[in-house]
């Protein structure tokens, strides 16, 4: 069984701040860990993965994040908020092809919002 | 534009009527999932099927909902006789199995459907 807690709903920076979204996961087996980004009325576009490789993975629009097995943690960074970061942010848990279905367990979204 | 085809984008049924939404994968893509986003909420798995067989089902409600995805066209998940409670978006997904892809889901823009 696996499942995905995002602390908080909603965060907001200031643009150039750094941004922090905080996920943490509860996994069986050896997950896979995602974040996806859905902008207003659209579908979800990948961010980055960690597939069991290095522990910080770097993604798209400047954003990574780091794999700490210890606190069960995958949160989201990026040095500084820009405004086209406003959007909703997905973490997600899978796990890996070798264990069968590959469905995605999401936690409930952060919304980021960026301050001018 | 080879990514994940939804239609429609918008849905509209009265209550009791058939809704019916159509997914077409990535070109190559053998691996299907659909997911439920209720207002406010993260997504949802429902069901996960691949050419012809539906692999996982845990997450369709037991009535009503139904899923294919033929040999040749599209997936399509099918809701019967409507309620308002199914009012969310619905979106697929769709991945190609094997080492390299790492579990990487592709997401369509969505079906919102809407019930009256």
């Amino acid at each position: 069984a696996q499942s995905v807690t995002q602390l908080g709903s909603h965060v907001s920076v200031s643009e150039g701040a750094l941004v922090l979204l905080r996920c943490n996961y509860s996994s069986s087996v050896p997950p896979y860990l995602f974040w996806y980004v859905q902008y207003p009325n659209q579908g979800l576009q990948l961010l980055l993965k960690y597939t069991s490789a290095a522990t910080l993975v770097k993604g798209i629009n400047g954003f990574e994040a780091e794999f700490k097995k210890s606190e069960t943690s995958f949160h989201l960074t990026k040095p500084s908020a820009h405004m086209s970061d406003a959007a909703e942010y997905f973490c997600a848990v899978s796990a890996p092809e070798t264990f069968g279905n590959e469905k995605l367990t999401f936690g409930t979204g952060t919304r980021l919002t960026i301050i001018p | 534009n080879a990514g994940v085809m939804q239609n429609p984008r918008h849905l509209v049924r009265r209550r009791g009527q058939e809704a019916r939404l159509r997914c077409s994968p990535v070109k190559g893509h053998s691996h299907v999932y659909w997911y439920r986003q209720l207002p406010e909420e993260g997504l949802k798995f429902m069901v996960y099927l691949q050419k012809e067989n539906i692999i996982d089902e845990s997450g369709m409600p037991k009535e009503r909902f139904s899923a294919e995805f033929p040999k040749e066209g599209p997936s399509i998940l099918r809701i019967q006789q409507v309620v308002r409670g199914d009012s969310a978006a619905y979106f697929c997904a769709s991945s190609h199995r094997d080492r390299g892809s790492k579990n990487i889901q592709y997401f369509g823009a969505g079906t919102r459907l809407s019930v009256l």
